[in-house]
């Protein structure tokens, strides 16, 4: 099955900007790997931030903003909040199935 | 108000089985693909099944294949994860998820695989 990295740990500051990325052991990450972006505080259920590479749903906040960058995934955010905080999943398709990445806990501080 | 409510999780033995559900409302169910994801305490997301969205297709981790089988029943709005020969590994929560551009998911439903 494949492997799908993504930093461990990130930190920014507040209002800062980040990208954090999501790779595959198979090569580059294309479209075809239909990325999703997932966020999880502690406690509580995952909530989907950005599918299919790029797309965003109503809930999620203008800063958040999905693309491919040097052949991986990845989700910028612009203007980091407090609440921002947390461990943050990407997804990829692989022949039919999905992967997780292991998760970036974000720090903002 | 859209909501996914997973229920049948509990205590089981090795070799036990348990058949979760994943009561869906609020939004077009039938017109979605549907994941179920676990998250053992402490660790990261790990995907194990998804079905499309009239149940023609389906596929599983590799960790799950040929034990956990995925069902919808799109006239009750509910999907269904057949869990047979648990082991303690595979202990976790177990979430219910729809994809694409619906992207809910429920709360959770806590499965204790020990003897």
């Amino acid at each position: 099955q494949a492997v799908v990295t993504q930093e461990p740990s990130l930190t920014v500051s507040p209002g800062g900007t980040v990208t954090l990325t999501c790779g595959s052991n198979t090569g580059d990450v294309t479209s075809g790997h239909y990325p999703y972006w997932f966020q999880q505080k502690p406690g509580q259920a995952p909530r989907t931030l950005i599918y299919e590479t790029s797309n965003k749903h109503s809930w999620t906040p203008a800063r958040f903003s999905g693309s491919l960058v040097g052949g991986k995934a990845a989700l910028t955010l612009s203007g980091a909040q407090p609440e921002d905080e947390a461990e943050y999943y990407c997804l990829l398709s692989h022949s039919g199935a999905r992967v997780f990445g292991g998760g970036t806990k974000l720090t903002v501080l | 108000e859209v909501q996914l409510v997973e229920s049948g999780g509990g205590l089981v033995q090795p070799g036990g089985s348990l058949r979760l559900s994943c009561a869906a409302s609020g939004f077009a169910f039938s017109n979605y693909w549907m994941y179920w994801v676990r998250q053992a305490p402490g660790k990261g997301l790990v995907w194990v099944s998804r079905i499309s969205y009239d149940g023609s297709t389906t596929s599983y981790a590799d960790s799950v294949k040929g034990r956990f089988t995925i069902s919808r029943d799109n006239a009750k709005n509910t999907l269904y994860l057949q869990m047979n020969s648990l082991r303690a590994e595979d202990t976790a929560v177990y979430y219910c998820t729809s994809t694409g551009a619906s992207g809910y998911w429920g709360q959770g439903t806590l499965v204790t695989v020990s003897s």
